[in-house]
């Protein structure tokens, strides 16, 4: 069963920084790319960033390109968001996302609970 | 990169068919056959129902079927249930920098 955990989320004050975590299972982490959604509580889906299963291709929404990075572990199973220089826009509930196994398709398949991050002013 | 446009609100009998509409552009929704759909109850994490604008995965439930039209992709849920009952959101891969594109998002509610 692909079972993916975050953590890390929390309350953070504006300009300050946070790394999310997000610890897989049930499936080959290593061979997956993976994403970063987040979602303001009562609003829609953003995608935020998603990286090749080695970690050498990262992309980044226009929004938090520059102050977000991914990045991952793959021997332990662990995908990583840093956040730096928060905003409050940033606020959200942020989930990690396994991207399709198929090849030639493009969206995600598996989600996780989500991490809330806070960015008070 | 705009959101794709959902209405936001769809609503339906039990026993009834209901569709949502998703509407991009030639760059996302008419550029590609990449729309996803997404079922998200309360407080929980999205659900994928449908990819590759018509493709169920496995486990799925043969009442949700996908289609595309254009710039506009739809959902159409058939044999309305009361466990039917949440947001939707539609996804299309993007030619823009952003790589991925979200919809505004469909309550359906069940009567």
């Amino acid at each position: 069963e692909v079972q993916l955990v975050e953590s890390g989320g929390g309350l953070v004050q504006s300009g300050g920084s946070l790394r999310l975590s997000c610890a897989a299972s049930g499936f080959t982490f290593s061979s997956s790319w993976m994403h970063w959604v987040r979602q303001v509580p009562g609003q829609g889906l953003v995608w935020v960033s998603r990286v090749n299963s080695d970690g050498s291709t990262t992309n980044y929404a226009d929004s938090v390109r520059g102050r977000f990075t991914i990045s991952r572990d793959n021997a332990k199973n662990t995908l990583y968001l840093q956040m730096n220089s928060l905003r409050v826009e940033d606020t959200a509930v942020y989930y990690c996302a396994r991207d399709t196994p198929y090849s030639g398709s493009y969206h995600v398949d598996y989600w996780g609970q989500g991490t809330l991050v806070t960015v008070s002013s | 990169q705009s959101a794709l446009t959902q209405p936001a609100s769809v609503s339906g009998s039990p026993g009834q068919s209901i569709t949502i509409s998703c509407t991009g552009i030639s760059s996302d929704v008419g550029g590609y056959n990449y729309v996803s759909w997404y079922q998200q109850h309360p407080d929980k994490a999205p659900k994928l129902m449908i990819y590759d604008v018509s493709n169920r995965p496995s486990g799925v439930s043969n009442r949700f079927s996908g289609s595309k039209s254009g710039n506009t992709a739809s959902l159409t849920i058939s044999g309305l249930q009361a466990e039917d009952e949440a947001d939707y959101y539609c996804s299309s891969y993007t030619s823009s920098s952003t790589l991925y594109v979200f919809g505004t998002g469909t309550k359906v509610t069940v009567l």
